[in-house]
């Protein structure tokens, strides 16, 4: 399965600025997905990052708030902007591959805590 | 509409049996997905299944009914590192995109 290296792993960030989370894959893949997760909660997708194209974003997130970047088939980042302390969550980015019948590999995540 | 239903928590005893449930209705399906989550953690791949019947790895196997839209974990000889939440995640009508349940926390005692 692929390997993803998300950085940073954590964070704590003041209201109103912006983080922009990296995840490096140590193969091309053709889609990644940007998640979020509210402790305790299921994941939920913010977006899908495709190389060469806009993301397409899930209802309830847009590009001003989270845009994204998809500049080659290995990498990506996330940004979030202007936070929130609503903003606190774990983002996880990860890729699905047809040799694992579509099944998602992770990267390791990233811990945001907005003050 | 989608919907993931599987128990909030279980607890279970080291070196026990523990089956988790899931029931799904999905728009289309593609396979489903169990994956591990410890606490803090990223979720790992566990297993997959898509035709129906059960799948066995070692102490996890898992089984799925598509006409029921049903699946179950079944994890053997339980540890102490097993305790996690336990995510069930369907396809739908997307070849890419997983539908995510709440998953099941499973808390295992000595």
């Amino acid at each position: 399965s692929a390997v993803i290296s998300q950085k940073p792993s954590r964070d704590i960030c003041q209201r109103g600025t912006s983080l922009t989370i990296q995840c490096q894959v140590d193969s091309q893949v053709t889609m990644m997905f940007w998640y979020r997760q509210q402790p305790g909660q299921s994941l939920t997708l913010i977006a899908t990052a495709n190389q060469g194209s806009e993301a397409t974003y899930e209802s309830g997130f847009v590009i001003d708030k989270f845009p994204i970047s998809r500049p080659n088939l290995t990498f990506s980042t996330l940004t979030v902007s202007n936070m929130s302390p609503e903003d606190s969550s774990i983002y996880l980015c990860s890729v699905a591959r047809s040799t694992s019948n579509y099944g998602y590999t992770f990267g390791s995540g990233t811990r945001l805590t907005v003050v | 509409g989608q919907n993931i239903d599987q128990p909030t928590e279980m607890t279970a005893t080291e070196g026990a049996i523990v089956q988790i449930n899931c029931t799904y209705q999905t728009s289309g399906f593609n396979g489903l997905f169990w994956y591990q989550q410890h606490a803090g953690e990223a979720p790992t791949f566990l297993s997959y299944n898509v035709l129906d019947g059960l799948e066995e790895k070692g102490r996890f196997s898992s089984f799925l009914s598509r006409s029921k839209g049903y699946s179950y974990l079944l994890l053997k000889e339980l540890q102490m590192k097993d305790s996690a939440s336990y995510l069930c995640a369907p396809k739908g009508d997307s070849n890419y995109q997983l539908i995510w349940g709440a998953g099941t926390k499973l808390i295992i005692k000595p």
